[in-house]
């Protein structure tokens, strides 16, 4: 089956360490995103990818890194910079970059940090 | 700065009525918009979307009208289901962010009550 994989469903981590979140598609999309859900808040883009080794930050890069190595693979690396790094974590895949392609979400990862 | 707004945070209906979730955006460069369902613990899946040079547009139960002039627009659901309970989430694209990246409102939850 096409689709996006997140994994794991549930993530926790204790305070001052990294951990890194991941997102696989198979849909062959060039464009790949991370944002970030919290209660009450829509969604907040974190960084985005358009092309293999390419990424631009978003909205709230800060505390985030990310790679591109893969087409098919988009990892969110949240560091022990990031200062309120419990929320739910939603991966997304386009197509390309036209008008009109739409953005598709894998099931998520909800990271809480003890 | 919030671009997207949804300023119902919920919404209950009864079944068989018609459901109708509002949206309003400040950026009047954004020409494409979409609205997303979401249940809990789950990625979103996108439901429709229009473009600026349309102001209606169909798709069996769900209908999303856009008023340019006022930036407004709607979702409507007719007959709404209990399954249609979920969180709304509207978006729009175009202008300075372009069509790679989409800015969500903070969503509205939808109970359709038997």
């Amino acid at each position: 089956d096409g689709g996006i994989t997140q994994s794991p469903k549930y993530l926790f981590r204790k305070e001052g360490q990294n951990v890194t979140l991941s997102c696989e598609q198979n849909l062959n999309h060039d464009a790949m995103y991370w944002y970030r859900q919290d209660p009450g808040q829509g969604l907040r883009l974190i960084y985005y990818s358009q092309i293999v080794n390419d990424f631009q930050k978003g909205d709230i890069a800060e505390g985030y890194s990310v790679s591109r190595e893969k087409k098919e693979s988009f990892p969110l690396t949240v560091t022990s910079a990031q200062k309120n790094p419990t929320a739910f974590y939603l991966c997304a895949s386009r197509p390309g970059l036209a008008f009109r392609d739409t953005q598709y979400f894998g099931p998520g990862t909800r990271l809480t940090v003890l | 700065d919030q671009q997207v707004k949804q300023n119902s945070p919920s919404l209950s209906v009864q079944e068989g009525r018609i459901s109708i979730l509002n949206c309003d955006y400040t950026n009047s460069m954004f020409d494409y918009f979409l609205w997303y369902k979401k249940y809990p613990a789950e990625g979103p899946t996108f439901l429709i979307s229009i473009s600026s040079i349309k102001d209606k547009n169909e798709d069996g139960r769900f209908t999303v009208f856009l008023n340019k002039s006022a930036k407004h627009l709607s979702l409507h659901i007719v007959p709404s289901q209990p399954g249609d309970s979920a969180v709304y989430f509207c978006a729009a694209a175009g202008g300075a962010t372009g069509f790679q990246k989409l800015v969500f409102g903070t969503g509205t939850r939808l109970l359709v009550s038997p």
